[in-house]
């Protein structure tokens, strides 16, 4: 694929249940990154993978949420009892590698979540 | 902790005008990278520019360019001869450099649009 790709595109749910969001970054892209865009707001960082390194979790705003990423290949973010606060676009971004002056991220379409 | 802020949440600019969206933010650090990103409806963020801290000369893309005063930390985003395409929400954002995670610290946006 050309681009990052997220699904689904849309997930509506309801307070309580789980969800379970997907990223494919661009092939090669050992860097992935996840954020949240609330409502007319910017993006607030969540989590970020780099090639087998431990995860920076330090975005994540509680417990409920989890990521996880094999290798260099898809990422998935769970939200365990989902909260309305939850509702948001969530973004995935990949970049080709780390310690590079041309390093750019390029973003997914994003995952709308709507908790009801 | 970086912050970002765009003071304007919309601006409007006639087609073929010229028009200056304002981004100051706040680091510590010497050393970083700047970045506006578009975002137009379908959600998908797209890199219009990006400054690295270090150079001094303002960077350029094609009717784009920017406005790095470092220290006044202050980086603007010029958009000549708008179009219509042009309009969409417009991010601010900047990384940090060194070692670490690179993820990015956004402002909240600001809403342009183009009028025929």
């Amino acid at each position: 694929g050309a681009g990052v790709s997220q699904s689904p595109s849309n997930k509506v749910t309801e307070k309580g249940k789980d969800v379970e969001l997907r990223c494919d970054p661009i092939s090669g892209h050992t860097a992935l990154y996840w954020y949240r865009q609330r409502l007319g707001q910017g993006l607030e960082f969540l989590i970020y993978f780099q090639g087998n390194s431990a995860p920076d979790k330090s975005g994540l705003p509680s417990d409920r949420f989890s990521a996880e990423r094999t290798g260099e290949s898809v990422s998935t973010l769970t939200i365990q009892r989902t909260q309305q606060e939850d509702s948001a676009v969530y973004l995935c971004a990949s970049s080709p590698r780390l310690d590079s002056t041309q390093e750019t991220q390029y973003f997914g379409p994003g995952t709308r979540l709507l908790v009801l | 902790a970086q912050t970002v802020t765009q003071s304007q949440p919309e601006m409007s600019v006639q087609e073929a005008e010229t028009v200056t969206l304002s981004c100051t933010y706040d680091t510590s650090e010497s050393d970083y990278y700047l970045f506006w990103y578009k975002q137009p409806p379908s959600r998908q963020m797209i890199l219009v520019i990006r400054q690295e801290a270090y150079k001094q000369q303002n960077a350029t893309e094609n009717r784009f360019s920017v406005n790095f005063q470092k220290a006044a930390k202050s980086f603007s985003l010029k958009i000549s001869d708008s179009q219509l395409g042009d309009a969409a929400m417009y991010f601010c954002a900047y990384r940090r450099s060194g070692a670490g995670s690179y993820q990015l610290t956004f402002g909240k946006g600001t809403k342009l649009s183009v009028i025929p």
